[in-house]
């Protein structure tokens, strides 16, 4: 497709369960982000992959998060024995490797709910 | 200090008036700018980049910058119902967002 990609797009899961979710960026684009984002909040920086560099993993709030991503493909976020506080949209972007990478195009996130 | 602040508003400004939003940052040594704009429920989408010192025209957008203050603005000229979102404010290195100004244009 043509924009990034994120699935599911709705995930309803029980407190202590994990959660994989999915990104799609679009062809060609070296650089991958992951937000996350709470009810009537603003966007908090998870982690960043640019290229084969090491990740920048400095956004990621505990060690029950992880994500990982093959080359400049899809990256998988996991949050392992999710809490109700997880719940919120996670926003995945991705940029070119242009000069000015910093545009970002979002896909439609995952809107997760812990219950 | 937070990285990126902008008030968060709710600003409410009248339809065909100039909404103006403010951003500043604290890392003096960002160089890329930009401003996002959110629908409610939707993902945020870009309408704004702003690399270099003064004022850069979008049609009835305006993005201002003052790397010395450490400021970035937003003008919308000519507000319509339709400009009615988050707009939230970016800087590069791992564009670090801002918590987003809502604006609200009456009709």
């Amino acid at each position: 497709g043509a924009g990034v990609s994120q699935s599911p797009s709705n995930k309803v899961t029980e407190k202590g369960k994990d959660v994989e979710l999915r990104c799609d960026p679009i062809s060609g684009h070296t650089a991958l982000y992951w937000y996350r984002q709470r009810l009537g909040q603003g966007l908090e920086f998870l982690i960043y992959f640019q290229g084969n560099s090491a990740p920048d993993k400095s956004g990621l709030p505990s060690d029950r998060f992880s994500a990982e991503r093959t080359g400049e493909s899809v990256s998988t976020l996991t949050i392992q024995r999710t809490q109700q506080e997880d719940s919120a949209v996670y926003l995945c972007a991705s940029s070119s490797p242009a000069v000015f990478s910093g545009e970002l195009f979002f896909g439609e996130g995952s809107r997760l709910t812990v219950l | 200090q937070k990285e990126v602040e902008q008030n968060s508003g709710p600003l409410s400004v009248p339809e065909g008036a100039i909404a103006s939003l403010n951003c500043t940052y604290s890392d003096r040594g960002s160089q890329s700018f930009f401003w996002y704009r959110q629908y409610s429920g939707k993902s945020p989408e870009l309408i704004m980049s702003i690399y270099s010192n003064g004022d850069k025209e979008d049609g009835r957008f305006t993005a201002q910058l003052n790397k010395a203050s450490q400021y970035v603005s937003l003008l919308i000229r000519d507000s319509q119902p339709s400009d009615s979102a988050t707009y939230l404010c970016a800087v590069k290195t791992t564009v670090i967002f801002g918590p987003g100004t809502s604006l609200s244009v009456i009709p």
